[in-house]
């Protein structure tokens, strides 16, 4: 079983919807909690940055994480189109070395 | 300002052949990460360095994969006698993580994207 699971999708939305991505995890010593946006033959940019549980917000992207639960969210409000991407779940024990352990990602699309 | 950038965009080699993949960092950046995106798996964490020095390798997949760093800048990712199964994106991100606390952003480059025939 992988630490990190993510839905792969593809998931498509019309303009304006309301999309939820989400990830679980198994690992308890996960600390920080980040969300990646990949653009087809690019690398990844990173779009949110959490560490404790509740929710977080930016412009129209909201992110929440359940300790509790071992799940994390990202809601991203009135998509557009240029929000069609490849959106990935990492996290992190932090300390020393700060590798990412990321979810397999979830591919939206998102319909004029 | 500049960021990660990688070289060569793209590399087709022949099963068997040694390749190196090349990452410059962000100016400044002591952290330097490498990681491999293969389709259906994510991305996987493949070794870190601080400065010069990786104090963790641990996701090389076999001995066949080297990395180096000089300068505490330009790194490079070795691969020796390339298998099919090596095929795939390797991306390489930089932070100015120290190695305590919280922990820094990685940014991350566009990716080499190799090809094993």
């Amino acid at each position: 079983q992988k630490e990190v699971e993510q839905d792969p999708g593809p998931l498509s939305v019309p303009e304006g919807a309301i999309v939820s991505l989400n990830c679980t995890y198994s690992n308890s010593a996960f600390q920080y909690f980040m969300w990646y946006r990949q653009y087809s033959r690019k690398g990844p940019e990173l779009l949110m940055y959490t560490y404790s549980s509740g929710n977080k917000e930016d412009g129209r992207f909201t992110a929440q994480v359940d300790k509790s639960s071992k799940y994390i969210s990202l809601f991203i409000r009135d998509s557009q189109p240029s929000d069609s991407a490849t959106y990935l779940c990492a996290m992190t024990y932090g300390g020393a070395t700060n590798k990412l352990i990321f979810g397999t990602g979830t591919l939206l699309a998102v319909q004029p | 300002g500049a960021g990660v950038s990688q070289s060569p965009s793209n590399k087709v080699t022949e099963k068997g052949k040694d390749v190196e993949l090349r990452c410059d960092p962000i100016s400044g950046h002591t952290a330097l990460y490498w990681y491999r995106q293969s389709l259906g798996q994510g991305l996987e964490f493949l070794i870190y360095f601080q400065g010069n020095s990786a104090p963790d390798k641990s996701g090389l997949p076999s001995d066949r994969f080297s990395a180096e760093r000089t300068g505490g800048s330009v790194s490079t990712l070795t691969i020796q006698r390339t298998q099919q199964e090596d095929s795939a994106v390797y991306l390489c991100a930089s932070s100015s993580h120290r190695g305590a606390s919280r922990p820094e952003t990685q940014y991350f480059g566009p990716g080499t994207r190799l090809l094993v025939l």
